[in-house]
């Protein structure tokens, strides 16, 4: 079974403080994404991370994926009331075909002013 | 261009009863697939359908099934509902399977009584 864990399940801040968003496998994923859900909406795509070890940046939002693509994390800085959602990474793996994604269990994000 | 749409957005059955909830991809995208998200299981797939074929399947009884008609639209059917049915369903439209490019929809939120 292929199985994505994500953590902290839940996460209550301050506005303006830091935070790391966890997502780990025993398996390795071919490709992993990190989406933002809102309430009364469908998951958002934000970020696709390919390559072990690969680094993106999206204005405050950084993501890793692990040198051995079994991991990755979404570091938010400074967060804002407007970070507020559900956070879900979702891996593709090398297996499975079409557009099959595991998704993990996801981190509700609450930023308060 | 528009996006992924989902109807109904929100219905109620009760146990026994079937339904069928429909999508309209992106135009120009020839890939749907289902997912089934709860409060308990998170995002599960359900299956995925490109050129009015399945082309995978997730872990769901029989009771769901799915088809996609020649314009890439998309419907899924539940038969006899069970309580633990209740979920919101999701849908999402890629230009092709194995694209790894994913757009849901909002959602069609359905409770079972």
């Amino acid at each position: 079974t292929q199985l994505l864990e994500q953590s902290p399940q839940f996460l209550s801040i301050q506005e303006g403080e830091n935070l790391t968003v966890y997502c780990n496998s025993s398996s390795v994923f071919s490709s992993l994404q990190w989406y933002r859900q809102e309430p009364g909406e469908g998951p958002v795509l934000l970020v696709t991370v390919v390559t072990g070890g690969e680094v993106k940046k999206l204005k405050r939002l950084t993501f890793q994926f692990g040198d051995a693509r079994k991991d990755s994390s979404l570091h938010i800085t400074a967060a804002q009331p407007g970070d507020t959602g559900l956070y879900l990474c979702a891996g593709f793996f090398p297996y499975n075909a079409g557009n099959m994604l595991t998704f993990g269990g996801g981190t509700r994000l609450m930023v308060k002013p | 261009k528009a996006g992924v749409t989902q109807t109904p957005r929100y219905l109620i059955k009760t146990r026994g009863q079937q339904v069928t909830l429909s999508c309209s991809p992106i135009s120009g995208h020839r890939s749907v697939s289902w997912y089934q998200q709860t409060p308990g299981q998170g995002l599960q797939f359900l299956f995925e359908y490109f050129s009015e074929t399945q082309r995978n399947k997730g872990n769901f009884p029989g009771r769901f099934s799915g088809r996609q008609f020649s314009n890439s639209r998309s419907e899924m059917n539940v038969s006899t509902l069970e309580l633990g049915d209740s979920a919101l369903y999701l849908c999402a439209s890629s230009l092709m399977s194995g694209a790894n490019v994913l757009t849901f929809g909002a959602g069609s939120r359905l409770t079972v009584l």
